[in-house]
Order: structure tokens, then C-alpha cells, then sequence
């Protein structure tokens, strides 16, 4: 398999579960990012991570808790949200985050509604 | 003043004629430029980027960079009903890369 890969494609949860998102890229890039897309608003970075190391976390509330064991995989854990939090989130690859110039890929994301 | 903008839309354009999808930005120090086309309920798929000023041309596409006025443009030719999308530009610096909030395009048959 190539690319970017994101597990599940949908998800509904309830505002008490805990659920996790995965994402996996086959391209040995070194940076991941996760991003939050809703409806009518530009794309939201969420954190970065460039060798398994964040780099950056925009605020994110604590209810978010992203966690990248290698530089393939990258999961956000979900806990306690809220029905704002509905969106499609998507992961994204590059080469590494050295500079802004780097290209990312994205994967096909998970569209996860609260309710 | 957002950090990478672009008109909303829709811009609707008959089949066959040149879309014109533009961006403008406000960091100066901003060095690499990429344009991605979203299908509705899809991600974003990267269409181009470009790093220096002038045109680059990839088939039906070409992006335009001007550094001096801020702006980087992308023309589609001979526009097909598949190139209706939201079209996203994004701005890098050294550190980020910024997303606008895209421009809807529709080409009418």
C-alpha cells in the first residue's frame, strides 16, 4: 500500500467515549501533522511532529492527545469532546519539516462526528 | 489581515475557457507556494508548487508567482466539468505552512 492512510474513514461518538484515529504513511517521510478542516473554514493545524518529535501543538485543547511511536504512524486520541469538534480530520506526510518548502500529502482523512 | 487569502467563490466558468484562481499572502519571508485541489468530501491533493517568481506550467495548469506584489495565481485551461472543486492555496515559511480557506470553482457545460 501506498501513501497516506487514515483508520477509520467515518466516525460518531458519544461526548464521554474514548476513541483513537491512526495514521500511516508508506512514503519514509519523517514529518506528520494532524489538521482539522471544518465546514466553510480554512485548514487548522493541529501538531507536528518531525522524527517522532512534536514540534508543534496550535493550542489544541487537552482532549486531543496526539502520539507518533515511529515515523510512520500517527495517532490522535479522543476523549471527553464536544459536538464542535465534529470535522474531518486529516493527517498529512513530508519529507521532514526542516522548511516550509517541504511538500505534504495528505491522507484520504476521518470524518468524525460528536454527538 | 489573514495570513493567506483568497476569494471564497464560487467562480463559475464555461467549459473550455481559462479558470484564474488567486492568492495573496502576507508574509514576505514566505518561500515555497503549493496549490491542492479539494473534491467535496475529500482531502486535498496537490496540484503545484513553486518556489521562484515567474510561471511554471504542468499541462492544463500554470502557476504565477510574484513575490514583489504577494500573489500567486493558478490558470487552468481548457477547463473540464472535473475541475470542479475547491482549489486551496498554502504559503510556507521557514517554519509553517499556511492554508487559505480555498476558492470554489464551478465549470458550467
Amino acid at each position: 500500500e501506498t501513501g497516506v492512510t487514515q483508520t477509520p474513514r467515518h466516525l460518531v461518538m458519544g461526548m464521554t467515549n474514548k476513541k483513537s484515529l491512526k495514521c500511516e504513511q508508506h512514503l519514509g517521510h519523517n514529518a506528520m501533522y494532524w489538521y482539522k478542516q471544518s465546514a466553510k473554514k480554512p485548514l487548522e493545524l493541529m501538531f507536528v511532529y518531525n522524527f517522532k518529535e512534536q514540534t508543534e501543538n496550535n493550542s489544541v485543547p487537552s482532549r486531543f492527545s496526539p502520539e507518533c511511536p515511529n515515523s510512520s504512524h500517527l495517532f490522535l486520541h479522543l476523549h471527553t469532546l464536544q459536538p464542535e469538534d465534529s470535522a474531518l480530520y486529516l493527517c498529512a506526510s513530508s519529507q521532514d519539516k526542516t522548511s516550509g518548502s517541504d511538500t505534504q500529502y495528505f491522507g484520504p482523512g476521518t470524518r468524525l462526528t460528536v454527538l | 489581515q489573514k495570513e493567506v487569502e483568497q476569494n471564497s467563490g464560487p467562480l463559475s466558468v464555461p467549459e473550455g475557457a481559462i479558470a484564474s484562481l488567486n492568492c495573496t499572502y502576507s508574509d514576505r519571508g514566505s518561500q515555497s507556494f503549493f496549490w491542492y485541489r479539494q473534491y467535496s468530501g475529500k482531502s486535498p491533493e496537490l496540484i503545484m508548487f513553486i518556489y521562484s517568481n515567474g510561471d511554471k506550467e504542468d499541462g492544463r495548469f500554470t502557476a504565477q508567482l510574484n513575490k514583489a506584489s504577494q500573489y500567486v495565481s493558478l490558470l487552468i485551461r481548457d477547463s473540464q466539468p472535473s475541475d470542479s472543486a475547491t482549489y486551496l492555496c498554502a504559503v510556507g515559511s521557514a517554519s509553517k505552512i499556511i492554508f487559505g480557506s480555498g476558492t470554489r470553482l464551478s465549470i458550467r457545460p
